[in-house]
């Protein structure tokens, strides 16, 4: 297993664009997060899933944001009509109940 | 609600200097307690842990002690490296049955080792 894979490592969009990132978790892990980290910044929790179900979402989950965890496996977050405030790291985690692993994270750039 | 305070930084050090990085916390109960480090264009890694009050988490030569009384949870290591930089974070999870697992984290504080 190599761990927790995001893509793209990097996005630059035209403000108003839509864009979708992809998590693909350490397979036995049921447990998967995504946060945002802008720059300067901790991570900020977003949204988890346990398997297919998403089950907690942060306030800083605007309705221009929707994740998907489609079988319990992968997952995908998708930025509606983007603002240059999204600008940020978006990092995915996943966890089977011993600790998270994270990914490398997807940099968006909105211009 | 919980909370996690890092100290500012950047902190700048002479290779083979003293490290401290303090970190407070606010939260209810007994939360676990960690550090992670993020290297320049990587993910965050769990660099130590510890669960419970005076408990010491180690790795790599930095230690973290988990003090109830003063809610602090300070990383420490005797002899940094040029390779000890990076961007260290504290977190928490907090203690709550109902907590789904996700982490929070204090702010960050930028490590620089110079030859």
């Amino acid at each position: 297993d190599t761990g927790v894979s995001q893509n793209p490592r990097h996005k630059i969009t035209k403000r108003g664009q839509n864009v979708t990132f992809r998590c693909d978790p350490i397979s036995e892990h049921n447990r998967l997060y995504w946060y945002r980290q802008t720059l300067g910044q901790g991570p900020e929790f977003l949204t988890y899933f346990q398997n297919e179900a998403q089950l907690e979402k942060s306030r800083l989950l605007s309705d221009r944001f929707s994740a998907e965890r489609p079988k319990g496996s992968f997952s995908t977050l998708e930025i509606q009509r983007t603002e240059q405030g999204d600008s940020a790291m978006y990092l995915c985690a996943s966890s089977g109940g011993h600790g998270y692993t994270f990914g490398s994270g997807t940099r968006l750039t909105v211009v | 609600g919980d909370s996690v305070t890092q100290m500012e930084g950047p902190v700048t050090l002479s290779e083979e200097a003293f490290l401290t990085i303090n970190c407070t916390y606010t939260a209810t109960g007994y939360p676990s307690l960690f550090w992670y480090v993020q290297y320049p264009g990587e993910g965050l890694q769990l660099l130590l842990k510890a669960t419970k009050a005076d408990d010491k988490g180690s790795n790599k030569g930095f230690e973290a002690t988990y003090r109830k009384e003063t809610t602090s949870f300070h990383l420490e290591k005797g002899s940094v490296q040029v390779s000890d930089s990076a961007v260290y974070f504290c977190a928490l999870y907090p203690a709550t049955s109902s907590n789904t697992g996700k982490l929070i984290f204090g702010q960050g504080t930028t490590l620089q080792v110079k030859p």
